[in-house]
């Protein structure tokens, strides 16, 4: 069965720095893009990064721009977001999710990270 | 960017009503929408896709349409495990974009 495996959480302080990670068995992870979705406490949803299959097409959020990095490791099946200069307001759930191998849609999500920033 | 708006922000209704969540974008976005369910605690849930299609398993009483800017998720008679928030999403163009969500309360 399909999914993606997400650590439950992390605490870091501001200024520093966090690699979250998404594993992705039960699927052929490189056929598949992949992004990036955070939740703030009580807050909707916001959508951060994404990344092709082959790694060739990357795309930002401007709120994280030039401070996350998203990469993957498709030999692990594993998706990461580099979390660079963090703020008490990165704080929130890190959703992991996968689109579909024929259109552009979300149809699997990770259970989420908690990230904790704070000092 | 394409902001999505959505309304209402909150809805009550009972058990067996039916409930319409409208969601409307800046810009045309043709049949690029998709709806998730989220309950409290747990990660998103993607219930429809290309504005009117059913991820497996989503049960017959959600539906989804519109077109261009204006869409919506209707839920039919609905049952104790619909109540929970809901956000729709562009993915015709980057950014990508949520809806700020609808939370539906039971009344």
């Amino acid at each position: 069965e399909a999914q993606l495996v997400q650590p439950v959480g992390d605490l870091v302080r501001p200024g520093e720095s966090l690699r979250l990670s998404c594993d992705g068995p039960g699927f052929i992870f490189s056929h598949f893009n992949m992004n990036w979705v955070r939740q703030a406490p009580g807050r909707g949803l916001e959508w951060l990064a994404y990344i092709s299959g082959g790694s060739t097409v990357i795309h930002y959020a401007d709120s994280v721009k030039g401070r996350f990095i998203v990469s993957r490791d498709n030999s692990k099946r594993s998706l990461f977001l580099r979390l660079n200069d963090v703020r008490v307001e990165d704080t929130g759930i890190y959703y992991c999710a996968r689109q579909t191998d024929v259109g552009f849609w979300i149809d699997l999500w990770g259970q989420g990270t908690l990230v904790t920033v704070s000092s | 960017d394409n902001q999505m708006t959505q309304s209402p922000s909150s809805l009550s209704a009972s058990v067996g009503d039916t409930v319409i969540i409208t969601c409307r974008a800046r810009h045309d976005i043709s049949n690029s929408l998709a709806w998730f369910q989220q309950k409290p605690g747990k990660a998103p849930k993607s219930l429809i896709y290309a504005t009117s299609s059913l991820h497996s398993g989503v049960p017959s009483r959600f539906s989804g349409s519109g077109s261009g800017t204006d869409f919506t998720l209707t839920i039919s008679s609905l049952q104790p495990e619909d109540f929970a928030t809901y956000y729709c999403q562009q993915y015709k163009t980057f950014p990508y974009t949520f809806g700020q969500g609808t939370r539906l309360e039971i009344k």
